[in-house]
C-alpha cells in the first residue's frame, strides 16, 4: 500500500521568495514520485516527476524536487515565487513496478502568494 | 493535438436523475481513471480501466458506474444512488508506469 502526506493544506509566502511545500510518501516498493499543479477550475498538470537516476528533478515553471530514500521525502521548492505560481499543488506516488490502479495523490497544498 | 477532452465543463441537474460525464482522449493510452475531487479532500478514485471490456472499482465507486467500449472512450455515469453527487470530476489516462494526464473536469451541481 501507498500513502501521500502533504504538510500544510495552505501556505503562503511573499512574492520573490522561496517557495517550499512539503511531501513524504510511504510505499513498501520503490516508487515513482510525481508534483502536479491545479489551476482553479481546471485538470492536474504535471510539474515533473522522479522515476530512476538523478535524484535531483528541474521542471517547469523554475520547479523544481529532490528524493531522499532516507526520508521518503520529494518536496517541491522554487527560489523565487511569481504571482502566477499561485494555485494548489498535489504530490503523487506510484509503484515502480507498475500499479494498476494508477497514482495515490496527497490531499494537496493550496499556495497563496503575497505581494 | 493529443489530449484528452471532458464535456461538459459544467453541469446541472436534480436530484434523482442520472447523468454521463464524457471523457475522450487520442493518446492511444490503455489505462483511463476517473477521480472526484472535492475541496480539502484532494482526488479520489472513482473507477479505473486498464483495457476495453474492462474495468476495476476504485476507493469510491458505490453510485457510479463506467464503461470501457473503445479504448479513446470511458464514460462515467453517476446514478441516483450516489448521496452526495454535487462535486469537481477529473478524467485521466497514462501509458502504462508512466505519468497520469489529465482532462479539465467537468463541474457537477445537483439540486
Amino acid at each position: 500500500a501507498q500513502s501521500v502526506t502533504q504538510l500544510g493544506s495552505h501556505v503562503s509566502v511573499s512574492e520573490g521568495a522561496l517557495v517550499l511545500l512539503r511531501c513524504n510518501y510511504s510505499s513498501s516498493v520503490p516508487p515513482y514520485l510525481f508534483w502536479y499543479v491545479q489551476y482553479p477550475n481546471q485538470g492536474l498538470q504535471l510539474l515533473l516527476k522522479y522515476t530512476t537516476g538523478a535524484t535531483l528533478v528541474k521542471g517547469i515553471n523554475g520547479f523544481e524536487a529532490e528524493f531522499k530514500k532516507s526520508e521518503t521525502s520529494f518536496h517541491l521548492t522554487k527560489p523565487s515565487a511569481h504571482m502566477s505560481d499561485a494555485a494548489e499543488y498535489f504530490c503523487a506516488v506510484r509503484s515502480a513496478l507498475g500499479g494498476a490502479d494508477g497514482l495515490t495523490f496527497g490531499k494537496g497544498t493550496h499556495l497563496i502568494i503575497q505581494p | 493535438d493529443g489530449g484528452i477532452t471532458q464535456s461538459p465543463k459544467y453541469l446541472f441537474r436534480k436530484e434523482g436523475q442520472n447523468v454521463t460525464l464524457s471523457c475522450e482522449q487520442n493518446l492511444n493510452h490503455d489505462a483511463m481513471y476517473w477521480y472526484r475531487q472535492d475541496p480539502g479532500q484532494g482526488l479520489r478514485l472513482i473507477y479505473y480501466s486498464q483495457i476495453v471490456n474492462d474495468f476495476q472499482k476504485g476507493d469510491i465507486a458505490e453510485g457510479y458506474s463506467v464503461s470501457r467500449e473503445k479504448k479513446e472512450s470511458f464514460p462515467l455515469t453517476v446514478t441516483s444512488a450516489q448521496k452526495n453527487p454535487t462535486a469537481f470530476y477529473l478524467c485521466a489516462s497514462n501509458l502504462q508506469g508512466g505519468e497520469q494526464y489529465f482532462g479539465p473536469g467537468t463541474r457537477l451541481t445537483v439540486t
